[in-house]
């Protein structure tokens, strides 16, 4: 079974620049999250889909950050426009509805470099 | 509001010590504790969890104990490997089974031969 995949691995822009960000999540899962790890600080949940409906986004930093996942499979995290502060680590992260409690199966991340 | 405390590492140790990686947490209501690891090069896996109080989550030599009354979730190794080496998050969540996690800093683990 294909674990969650993330493309690109790392991207370096300038400020101001447009970004996008892809999760591939497990086939299956309807339970598709993003979280972000910002100068090696805590992780920290940006928000959750269930199949194509956003439940929680809470953690989005502001209106400069687009997620979609359009049919409920990969999604995308669009960042326009980018500045200095969205450099960090952009995990993505997916779980089945019927999976174990709290098991959720992350992507190796993207590593975002905004100069 | 909820947040998890891990200490700062890293942590470097010689290969058979004893490992400690403290985490304390501040929540409301009974949440469940996970420990995740990522290895270079990957994403976080799940090493271990315990969902209520005195429970002990145990996966590759690695324990924790869900302590209530210290609120702590401190991972323990007794002989780590050089193979051990790696980023390990201390983290909780709520009920439901599908809401988000909140993560610890994390502590980088170093073990040398």
């Amino acid at each position: 079974e294909a674990g969650v995949t993330q493309f690109p691995s790392h991207s370096v822009i300038e400020k101001g620049q447009t970004v996008t960000l892809r999760c591939d999540p497990i086939s299956g899962h309807d339970n598709l999250y993003w979280y972000r790890r910002v100068m090696g600080k805590e992780i920290k949940f940006l928000l959750h889909f269930v199949k194509e409906s956003k439940q929680d986004e809470s953690g989005m930093p502001n209106n400069r950050f687009l997620a979609e996942r359009t049919g409920g499979t990969y999604s995308t995290l669009k960042v326009q426009p980018a500045e200095l502060e969205d450099s960090g680590v952009y995990f993505c992260a997916s779980s089945h509805r019927g999976g174990k409690w709290g098991e959720q199966f992350f992507g190796p991340g993207t590593r975002l470099t905004v100069l | 509001g909820n947040s998890v405390t891990q200490m700062e590492g890293p942590v470097t140790l010689s290969e058979e010590a004893f490992l400690t990686i403290n985490c304390t947490y501040t929540a409301t209501g009974y949440p469940s504790l996970f420990w995740y690891v990522q290895y270079p090069g990957e994403g976080l896996q799940l090493l271990l969890k315990a969902t209520k109080a005195d429970d002990k989550g145990s996966n590759k030599g690695f324990e924790a104990t869900y302590r209530k009354e210290t609120t702590s979730f401190h991972l323990e190794k007794g002989s780590v490997q050089v193979s051990d080496s790696a980023v390990y998050f201390c983290a909780l969540g709520h009920s439901g089974g599908y809401n988000k996690l909140i993560f610890g800093a994390g502590t980088r683990l170093a073990v040398h031969p």
